[in-house]
C-alpha cells in the first residue's frame, strides 16, 4: 500500500502564530489530497481538501498546498487559535483507497 | 451524526465473546470502511466495501468479520480470534470517487 509520512508527529506554537504539517506519500497516482481534523475523542473531520489539478486550496485560516512532482502535501494553518489544538491527518488517496498518516498532534500555547 | 451513526457508543466484552458493532448511514454513499484507533496513534483499516454484498479485507482484518448486505448498513464483528480488542472503533462512509470520509462518532470496546 502506500507509505504515508506526516511531519511533525507533534507541534506546539504560540496563539497566534502559523503552524505547517507536512505530508508526503509514495504512490505517484494518488489523485486527491484531505486533511482531518481529531479533537480529544472525537470522529475525525474533514478540514480541507485538494485534488490533483491544484497546487493550493485556501479556506480562511486553512490552506493546502500540493507538490505532485515531490510527492508531497502540507496543511498551513495561520492565526493559530487554541480551539485549533487537536490531531491532524493527511490522507492520500488513489482510486478509492485511503492511506492514513500517522497524525500530527498540534498544541496551541494561548 | 452527520448522515453517519454508530452504536453502541461504549461497549464491553468478556473475553471469549463475539460482539457487533453497528454502522448505519444515510447519505448514500456507495463504500463504507471501519478503522480502529488506539490510544496516541493513527486509523488503522479493518475492513472496507464498495458495493453491496462485496468488502475486502484492510491492513489488520484478522479477528473481525463483516458484511454489507444492505448499502445504509456495514456491521462489524468482533471475534474471540481477536486478541487485543480494546480500541476506538470508527466507521466511516465516502462516494465512490473522489470524495472526503464521513466519520461516524465512534465505538469504544472494552475487554474486561
Amino acid at each position: 500500500g502506500e507509505n504515508v509520512e506526516q511531519h511533525p508527529s507533534t507541534l506546539s506554537v504560540q496563539e497566534g502564530d502559523s503552524a505547517v504539517i507536512k505530508c508526503t506519500y509514495s504512490d505517484s497516482a494518488s489523485n486527491y489530497f484531505p486533511w482531518y481534523k481529531q479533537e480529544l475523542g472525537k470522529r475525525p473531520q474533514l478540514i480541507i481538501d485538494i485534488r490533483s489539478n491544484v497546487g493550493e486550496k485556501k479556506d480562511q485560516r486553512i490552506a493546502v498546498t500540493l507538490n505532485k512532482t515531490a510527492k508531497h502535501f502540507s496543511l498551513h494553518i495561520t492565526e493559530t487559535q487554541p480551539e485549533d489544538s487537536a490531531v491532524y491527518f493527511c490522507a492520500p488517496t488513489t482510486g478509492n483507497q485511503f492511506y492514513f498518516g500517522t497524525g500530527t498532534s498540534l498544541t496551541v500555547i494561548p | 451524526d452527520g448522515g453517519i451513526t454508530q452504536s453502541p457508543k461504549y461497549l464491553f466484552r468478556k473475553e471469549g465473546q463475539n460482539v457487533t458493532l453497528s454502522c448505519e448511514q444515510n447519505l448514500n454513499h456507495d463504500a463504507m470502511y471501519w478503522y480502529r484507533q488506539d490510544p496516541g496513534q493513527g486509523l488503522r483499516l479493518i475492513y472496507y466495501s464498495q458495493i453491496v454484498n462485496d468488502f475486502q479485507k484492510g491492513d489488520i482484518a484478522e479477528g473481525y468479520s463483516v458484511s454489507r448486505e444492505k448499502k445504509e448498513s456495514f456491521p462489524l464483528t468482533v471475534t474471540s480470534a481477536q486478541k487485543n480488542p480494546t480500541a476506538f472503533y470508527l466507521c466511516a462512509s465516502s462516494i465512490a470517487a473522489y470524495g472526503g470520509y464521513t466519520f461516524g462518532s465512534g465505538t469504544r470496546l472494552t475487554v474486561v
